[in-house]
């Protein structure tokens, strides 16, 4: 039973492009959402969060939008570059448990 | 210090050895974790200490046994391991261990049981 879904496994976008990475959760217990960016051989890097009180976070270039109600995210990467070619990982937590749960992840190519 | 430190960086064990892996964080924080990345899927969580006391165990089996000596350090003990355990095992940190804190990876342990 997987309660994070990435349904795009990969993601080529052109340099200076918009990357929009999706994700969606069936446990409602969730309420507060991150993304994660991977290289091959390294541990995930902590990019941005969102609780669920809020429907938009910002930081620099990147931007996560949540959907409550379709249970529903997704990061904005604006504008893309190619060091932002990676695995990207959407993470959701329940109040009061520290528990990530992850998504299988999206490979982003940004091609220059 | 922004660092959660592992070592290992590479781990080659037989099925019959015992093998600890290792992490440290001097962040202050007071939740460390270990998780289990398999190829080509996302981390799973294994266990979490919360202020030095053990507060999840994932149904892991006992052949893995972790430890927390102090709020910095993070050990995971491996005994008769199989080969099905090779994966990324990767420590992380967090201000506390309740939602709503971002947690910091380690770069990992890749470990082979052969």
């Amino acid at each position: 039973d997987q309660q994070v879904k990435q349904n795009s496994p990969s993601l080529s976008v052109q340099e200076g492009r918009i990357s929009i990475l999706n994700c969606d959760y069936t446990n409602s217990m969730f309420d507060y959402f991150l993304w994660y960016k991977k290289y091959p051989a390294e541990g995930p890097t902590f990019l941005i969060s969102i609780s669920s009180i809020k429907d938009k976070n910002e930081d620099g270039r990147f931007t996560v939008f949540l959907n409550k109600s379709a249970k529903h995210l997704s990061l904005h990467i604006v504008p893309s570059q190619p060091g932002d070619s990676a695995v990207y990982f959407c993470a959701a937590q329940a109040t009061s448990y520290g528990k990530l749960t992850f998504g299988q992840g999206t490979i982003l190519t940004v091609h220059p | 210090d922004t660092e959660v430190t592992q070592t290992p960086k590479h781990l080659v064990m037989g099925m019959t050895n015992k093998k600890s892996l290792k992490c440290e964080q001097h962040m202050g924080h007071r939740a460390m974790y270990w998780y289990k990345q398999k190829a080509k899927k996302p981390p799973e969580l294994m266990f979490v200490y919360s202020y030095e006391k053990l507060s999840i165990n994932e149904s892991v089996p006992s052949r893995f046994s972790p430890e927390c000596p102090n709020s910095s350090l993070l050990n995971l003990h491996l005994h008769a391991l199989q080969p099905e355990d090779s994966a990324l095992y990767l420590c992380a940190s967090s201000l506390s261990g309740l939602a709503n804190t971002e947690a910091f990876f380690g770069q990992g342990t890749r470990l082979t049981v052969v």
